[in-house]
């Protein structure tokens, strides 16, 4: 099973500045990683797959970046709607499929 | 629009089988693959399995032995069975709609399901 860290637990960012989330897969995926944003009493939705491809409607202010086991995902400036949880997933080898357990972005 | 809308009981009691379904709207069940994930209360996510309409399917080896999904392609729906149950099978449980089998593009609005005594 490939296991998926996330840092920081907790991000603390200020409206305007850009967040940088970190995810690491405890062995190579190449490019195969999603990430997902959660808001409180929502579903997550998909925002980056393939390490970089935005999904449907998703800002370009979030951008994703990464390969083998270091992969990031940037928010470049951040708006009031984008303080959430962020999950990644790798999307290479199953079963099974993994997640990461989130970073937080708060308001600082 | 794609809808997902999952159903089942709220409770179910240690020991006995949690049955949930997934109601697919807006598109048809035979033209992707569709998982279940859950989330415990404050926790992460963990993906459950996922099934194609041809009947193929792959499942988490941790629940592998208790889970059972299914498609009903006359209803458009996915069922999930989990047998055995545990209160560490509390969970928000989600439907979602596969980008490919294994990413996640559409996902329902969840329903928590609790085990208890």
């Amino acid at each position: 099973e490939i296991v998926m860290t996330q840092s920081p637990p907790t991000l603390s960012v200020s409206p305007g500045e850009r967040a940088t989330l970190s995810c690491r897969a405890s062995q190579s995926i190449g490019s195969n990683l999603a990430w997902y944003q959660q808001k409180p009493g929502q579903p997550p939705r998909l925002l980056i797959y393939g390490g970089f491809t935005r999904a449907t409607g998703v800002p370009a202010r979030f951008s994703g970046s990464g390969s083998g086991t270091e992969f990031t995902l940037t928010i470049s400036s951040l708006q009031s709607e984008d303080f959430a949880i962020y999950f990644c997933q790798q999307h290479n080898n199953w079963p099974p499929l993994t997640f990461g357990g989130g970073t937080k972005v708060e308001i600082k | 629009q794609v809808h997902l809308q999952e159903s089942g009981p709220g409770l179910v009691k240690t020991s006995e089988t949690l049955s949930l379904t997934c109601t697919v709207s807006g598109d048809s069940i035979n033209n992707n693959y569709w998982s279940w994930v859950r989330q415990p209360p404050g926790k992460g996510l963990e993906w459950i399995a996922y099934i194609y309409h041809m009947g193929g399917t792959n499942y988490n080896p941790s629940l592998k032995s208790r889970l059972t999904i299914s498609v009903d392609t006359s209803r458009n729906q996915l069922s999930l069975n989990l047998t055995s149950v545990t209160a560490a099978d509390t969970a928000v449980y989600y439907c979602a709609r596969g980008l490919g089998a294994t990413i996640f593009d559409v996902w329902g609005q969840g329903t928590l399901v609790t085990v208890s005594s």
